[in-house]
Protein backbone atom coordinates (compact mmCIF):
# COMPACT_ATOMS: atom_id res chain seq x y z
CA UNK A 1 0.00 0.00 0.00
CA UNK A 2 0.88 3.13 -0.53
CA UNK A 3 1.30 6.18 1.83
CA UNK A 4 2.21 9.96 1.74
CA UNK A 5 3.42 12.07 4.13
CA UNK A 6 2.91 16.21 4.79
CA UNK A 7 5.07 16.55 7.95
CA UNK A 8 4.15 20.79 7.98
CA UNK A 9 0.27 21.17 9.50
CA UNK A 10 0.27 24.43 9.37
CA UNK A 11 2.85 27.12 7.43
CA UNK A 12 2.96 30.78 7.41
CA UNK A 13 4.29 32.98 4.95
CA UNK A 14 4.29 37.06 3.92
CA UNK A 15 2.60 38.01 0.36
CA UNK A 16 5.20 37.88 -2.48
CA UNK A 17 7.69 35.77 -0.73
CA UNK A 18 8.27 32.41 -1.43
CA UNK A 19 7.49 29.49 0.06
CA UNK A 20 7.85 25.26 0.19
CA UNK A 21 5.55 22.86 1.10
CA UNK A 22 6.99 19.38 1.77
CA UNK A 23 6.01 15.99 0.98
CA UNK A 24 7.12 12.33 0.76
CA UNK A 25 5.54 8.92 -0.19
CA UNK A 26 6.42 5.44 0.15
CA UNK A 27 5.36 3.11 -2.35
CA UNK A 28 7.31 -0.07 -4.44
CA UNK A 29 5.69 1.25 -7.57
CA UNK A 30 8.03 2.56 -10.49
CA UNK A 31 5.54 4.02 -12.97
CA UNK A 32 2.92 6.13 -10.79
CA UNK A 33 2.02 10.26 -10.94
CA UNK A 34 2.39 12.78 -8.44
CA UNK A 35 -0.48 15.41 -7.29
CA UNK A 36 -0.95 18.71 -5.49
CA UNK A 37 -4.55 19.96 -4.86
CA UNK A 38 -5.38 23.24 -3.23
CA UNK A 39 -8.45 23.46 -0.96
CA UNK A 40 -9.39 27.44 -0.19
CA UNK A 41 -11.98 27.88 2.87
CA UNK A 42 -15.11 27.36 2.00
CA UNK A 43 -13.93 26.41 -1.43
CA UNK A 44 -13.61 23.17 -3.56
CA UNK A 45 -10.22 21.07 -4.17
CA UNK A 46 -8.69 22.29 -7.32
CA UNK A 47 -5.55 20.39 -8.78
CA UNK A 48 -2.53 22.75 -8.61
CA UNK A 49 0.20 21.12 -10.46
CA UNK A 50 0.96 17.08 -11.54
CA UNK A 51 3.68 15.20 -12.10
CA UNK A 52 4.57 11.67 -13.79
CA UNK A 53 7.46 9.92 -12.36
CA UNK A 54 9.23 8.85 -15.47
CA UNK A 55 9.73 12.28 -16.36
CA UNK A 56 12.82 13.66 -15.07
CA UNK A 57 12.30 17.09 -15.75
CA UNK A 58 10.14 19.24 -12.82
CA UNK A 59 6.77 20.09 -13.66
CA UNK A 60 5.63 24.04 -13.37
CA UNK A 61 2.24 25.59 -13.68
CA UNK A 62 2.95 29.78 -13.77
CA UNK A 63 3.70 30.34 -9.99
CA UNK A 64 3.68 26.88 -8.78
CA UNK A 65 6.70 24.49 -9.00
CA UNK A 66 8.03 21.25 -8.03
CA UNK A 67 11.14 19.53 -6.74
CA UNK A 68 10.74 16.02 -7.58
CA UNK A 69 13.31 13.41 -6.10
CA UNK A 70 12.43 9.81 -7.30
CA UNK A 71 15.19 8.19 -5.39
CA UNK A 72 14.37 10.13 -1.87
CA UNK A 73 10.62 9.46 -2.75
CA UNK A 74 10.18 13.53 -2.32
CA UNK A 75 7.71 15.85 -4.14
CA UNK A 76 7.75 19.41 -2.34
CA UNK A 77 5.39 22.46 -3.82
CA UNK A 78 7.38 25.41 -4.22
CA UNK A 79 5.12 29.13 -4.53
CA UNK A 80 6.94 31.81 -5.69
CA UNK A 81 5.31 35.50 -5.24
CA UNK A 82 2.55 33.88 -3.11
CA UNK A 83 -0.80 36.01 -3.13
CA UNK A 84 -3.54 35.71 -0.58
CA UNK A 85 -5.76 34.00 -2.59
CA UNK A 86 -3.33 31.27 -2.40
CA UNK A 87 -4.04 30.58 1.34
CA UNK A 88 -6.19 27.22 1.04
CA UNK A 89 -5.13 23.53 2.67
CA UNK A 90 -2.42 21.75 0.14
CA UNK A 91 -2.90 18.23 -0.36
CA UNK A 92 -0.23 15.75 -2.05
CA UNK A 93 -1.74 12.86 -3.76
CA UNK A 94 0.09 9.81 -5.45
CA UNK A 95 -1.61 7.52 -7.85
CA UNK A 96 -0.49 4.31 -8.97
CA UNK A 97 -0.38 3.64 -12.78
CA UNK A 98 -3.50 1.40 -12.84
CA UNK A 99 -3.83 -1.76 -14.81
CA UNK A 100 -5.59 -2.05 -17.62
CA UNK A 101 -9.29 -1.35 -16.77
CA UNK A 102 -8.38 -0.60 -13.15
CA UNK A 103 -9.43 2.74 -11.62
CA UNK A 104 -7.30 6.03 -11.16
CA UNK A 105 -7.21 6.05 -7.18
CA UNK A 106 -5.92 8.68 -5.34
CA UNK A 107 -4.01 8.35 -1.98
CA UNK A 108 -3.51 11.76 0.10
CA UNK A 109 -1.82 13.37 2.92
CA UNK A 110 -3.05 14.76 5.88
CA UNK A 111 -2.65 18.37 4.45
CA UNK A 112 -0.71 22.18 4.83
CA UNK A 113 -2.81 24.57 6.18
CA UNK A 114 -0.87 27.15 4.21
CA UNK A 115 -1.62 31.29 5.08
CA UNK A 116 -0.64 34.30 3.21
CA UNK A 117 -0.16 37.34 5.44
CA UNK A 118 -0.62 40.62 4.02
CA UNK B 1 -16.29 25.34 -10.10
CA UNK B 2 -20.00 24.16 -11.68
CA UNK B 3 -18.21 21.29 -13.33
CA UNK B 4 -18.99 19.32 -10.16
CA UNK B 5 -22.26 20.04 -8.16
CA UNK B 6 -23.40 18.79 -4.56
CA UNK B 7 -26.67 19.00 -2.55
CA UNK B 8 -27.28 19.72 0.35
CA UNK B 9 -24.12 21.82 1.31
CA UNK B 10 -25.06 21.10 4.48
CA UNK B 11 -27.20 18.74 6.20
CA UNK B 12 -27.85 17.89 10.26
CA UNK B 13 -29.18 14.28 11.28
CA UNK B 14 -30.18 12.30 14.37
CA UNK B 15 -29.10 8.86 14.22
CA UNK B 16 -32.26 7.26 13.22
CA UNK B 17 -33.09 9.95 10.29
CA UNK B 18 -32.95 8.68 6.47
CA UNK B 19 -31.46 11.11 4.20
CA UNK B 20 -29.45 11.18 0.93
CA UNK B 21 -26.47 13.28 -0.59
CA UNK B 22 -26.73 13.85 -4.32
CA UNK B 23 -23.89 14.48 -6.99
CA UNK B 24 -23.85 15.68 -10.51
CA UNK B 25 -20.78 16.22 -12.65
CA UNK B 26 -21.68 17.98 -16.24
CA UNK B 27 -17.87 17.09 -17.22
CA UNK B 28 -18.82 14.11 -19.67
CA UNK B 29 -16.43 11.95 -17.46
CA UNK B 30 -17.15 8.34 -16.66
CA UNK B 31 -16.10 7.71 -13.01
CA UNK B 32 -17.21 8.88 -9.99
CA UNK B 33 -15.85 8.73 -6.72
CA UNK B 34 -17.15 9.50 -2.88
CA UNK B 35 -14.54 10.76 -0.33
CA UNK B 36 -14.85 11.16 3.74
CA UNK B 37 -13.08 13.88 4.94
CA UNK B 38 -12.34 14.55 8.74
CA UNK B 39 -9.89 17.01 10.43
CA UNK B 40 -6.81 16.09 10.46
CA UNK B 41 -6.65 12.67 8.83
CA UNK B 42 -6.31 12.14 5.10
CA UNK B 43 -9.33 12.08 2.65
CA UNK B 44 -10.72 8.80 3.06
CA UNK B 45 -12.19 6.55 -0.37
CA UNK B 46 -15.10 5.06 0.18
CA UNK B 47 -16.65 3.87 -3.01
CA UNK B 48 -15.65 4.16 -6.71
CA UNK B 49 -18.05 3.64 -9.75
CA UNK B 50 -16.84 3.67 -13.78
CA UNK B 51 -19.62 3.08 -15.91
CA UNK B 52 -22.03 3.29 -13.31
CA UNK B 53 -20.98 0.11 -11.84
CA UNK B 54 -19.62 0.01 -8.49
CA UNK B 55 -15.93 -0.95 -8.62
CA UNK B 56 -14.59 -0.15 -5.41
CA UNK B 57 -15.91 -0.29 -1.75
CA UNK B 58 -12.89 0.32 0.86
CA UNK B 59 -14.59 -1.27 3.90
CA UNK B 60 -17.42 1.22 3.97
CA UNK B 61 -19.95 0.20 6.76
CA UNK B 62 -23.25 -0.72 5.46
CA UNK B 63 -24.88 2.31 7.17
CA UNK B 64 -23.54 4.14 3.71
CA UNK B 65 -25.30 3.32 0.72
CA UNK B 66 -24.15 5.01 -3.04
CA UNK B 67 -26.24 4.28 -5.95
CA UNK B 68 -25.19 5.64 -9.46
CA UNK B 69 -28.30 5.41 -11.84
CA UNK B 70 -25.74 7.14 -14.41
CA UNK B 71 -22.80 8.26 -15.22
CA UNK B 72 -23.17 12.08 -14.44
CA UNK B 73 -25.37 11.25 -11.18
CA UNK B 74 -23.95 9.86 -7.89
CA UNK B 75 -25.74 9.48 -4.70
CA UNK B 76 -24.76 8.67 -1.09
CA UNK B 77 -27.72 7.39 1.13
CA UNK B 78 -27.59 7.34 4.77
CA UNK B 79 -29.01 5.82 7.69
CA UNK B 80 -28.58 4.77 11.25
CA UNK B 81 -25.18 6.98 11.00
CA UNK B 82 -22.93 7.49 14.04
CA UNK B 83 -21.58 10.64 15.28
CA UNK B 84 -18.36 9.82 14.06
CA UNK B 85 -19.75 9.79 10.53
CA UNK B 86 -19.64 13.68 10.95
CA UNK B 87 -17.42 14.99 8.13
CA UNK B 88 -17.53 16.63 4.75
CA UNK B 89 -18.15 14.71 1.95
CA UNK B 90 -17.20 15.17 -1.00
CA UNK B 91 -17.42 13.44 -4.46
CA UNK B 92 -15.42 13.47 -7.65
CA UNK B 93 -15.46 12.85 -10.95
CA UNK B 94 -12.39 11.77 -13.80
CA UNK B 95 -12.50 10.14 -17.26
CA UNK B 96 -10.56 7.19 -16.44
CA UNK B 97 -9.07 6.05 -19.67
CA UNK B 98 -5.74 5.70 -21.64
CA UNK B 99 -4.26 9.06 -22.50
CA UNK B 100 -6.56 11.07 -19.98
CA UNK B 101 -5.08 13.48 -17.65
CA UNK B 102 -6.16 11.91 -14.68
CA UNK B 103 -6.78 14.39 -12.95
CA UNK B 104 -10.03 14.11 -10.37
CA UNK B 105 -12.67 17.21 -10.28
CA UNK B 106 -14.21 17.59 -6.84
CA UNK B 107 -17.71 18.63 -5.85
CA UNK B 108 -17.70 21.26 -3.02
CA UNK B 109 -18.51 18.91 -0.16
CA UNK B 110 -21.80 18.50 1.84
CA UNK B 111 -20.94 19.29 5.54
CA UNK B 112 -22.68 16.57 7.56
CA UNK B 113 -23.38 16.21 11.12
CA UNK B 114 -24.81 13.62 12.81
CA UNK B 115 -26.34 14.41 16.32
Amino acid sequence: AQTVTQSQPEMSVQEAETVTLSCTYDTSESNYYLFWYKQPPSRQMILVIRQEAYKQQNATENRFSVNFQKAAKSFSLKISDSQLGDTAMYFCAFMKHPPRGSNYKLTFGKGTLLTVNP
Amino acid sequence: ETGVTQTPRHLVMGMTNKKSLKCEQHLGHNAMYWYKQSAKKPLELMFVYNFKEQTENNSVPSRFSPECPNSSHLFLHLHTLQPEDSALYLCASSQDQAGASYEQYFGPGTRLTVT
